[in-house]
């Protein structure tokens, strides 16, 4: 099976600053890789698919890069609607589609 | 608008069953591939099983196989999971998603509903 990791964990920030999240995958998955935000009580929301593909809809403060086994979401200028866990997850080839195990970001 | 509503979470003993489903709308249900996904108390999310737009390929994550049972039905727009020998280790919020291809991510997801295995 495909492991994901992600990178910090958890981190906080302030309104208006650039964040960027990494993910590793154990293994080359190409561009097979998907970035969801994640609030409590709420709904996952998808944000990018294929690496770096932005979903309809989503802000374009938002971007995702890499390709192989290292892939990131950069968050351009924070926004206070931007607090969330967001986690990774790989789409390659079968299953199981691993998630990584999550970045919180929080206000400073 | 595109919904899925999940239904079907409670409190069970270890041991046993529940049958969780999800209604779909506002969407043409049969053309999209559906998924499972859990989450546990203070945990990440895990994919816990897939069914294919015609109900004819199923996958499951090595710790639900053997015990649950994807499956839906395209006329009523509705997906299920049939979990049996339920354990501690089950509970959580399990939502359910869909995705034209799982290749580009699951784009909706419900808002979830709780499993509690307990005694």
């Amino acid at each position: 099976d495909i492991q994901m990791t992600q990178s910090p964990s958890s981190l906080s920030a302030s309104v208006g600053d650039r964040v960027t999240i990494t993910c590793r995958a154990s293994q080359s998955i190409s561009r097979y890789l998907n970035w969801y935000q994640h609030k409590p009580g709420k709904a996952p929301k998808l944000l990018i698919y294929a690496a770096s593909d932005l979903q309809s809809g989503v802000p374009s403060r938002f971007s995702g890069g890499g390709s192989g086994t290292d892939f990131t979401l950069t968050i351009s200028s924070l926004q206070p609607d931007d607090f969330a866990v967001y986690y990774c997850q790989h789409s390659y080839r079968t299953p199981p589609w691993t998630f990584g195990q999550g970045t919180k970001v929080d206000i400073k | 608008e595109v919904q899925l509503v999940e239904s079907g979470g409670g409190l069970v003993q270890p041991g046993g069953s529940l049958r969780l489903s999800c209604a779909t709308s506002e969407f043409t249900f049969s053309n999209y591939e559906m998924t499972w996904v859990r989450q546990a108390p203070g945990k990440g999310l895990e994919w816990v099983s897939y069914i294919s737009g015609g109900g004819d390929s199923m996958y499951y994550a090595d710790s639900v196989k053997g015990r649950f049972t994807i499956s839906r039905d395209n006329a009523k727009n509705s997906l299920f999971l049939q979990m049996n020998s339920l354990r501690a280790e089950d509970t959580g919020v399990y939502f359910c998603a869909r995705a034209y291809t799982v290749t580009w991510g699951f784009d909706y997801w419900g808002q979830g509903t709780l499993v509690t295995v307990s005694s």
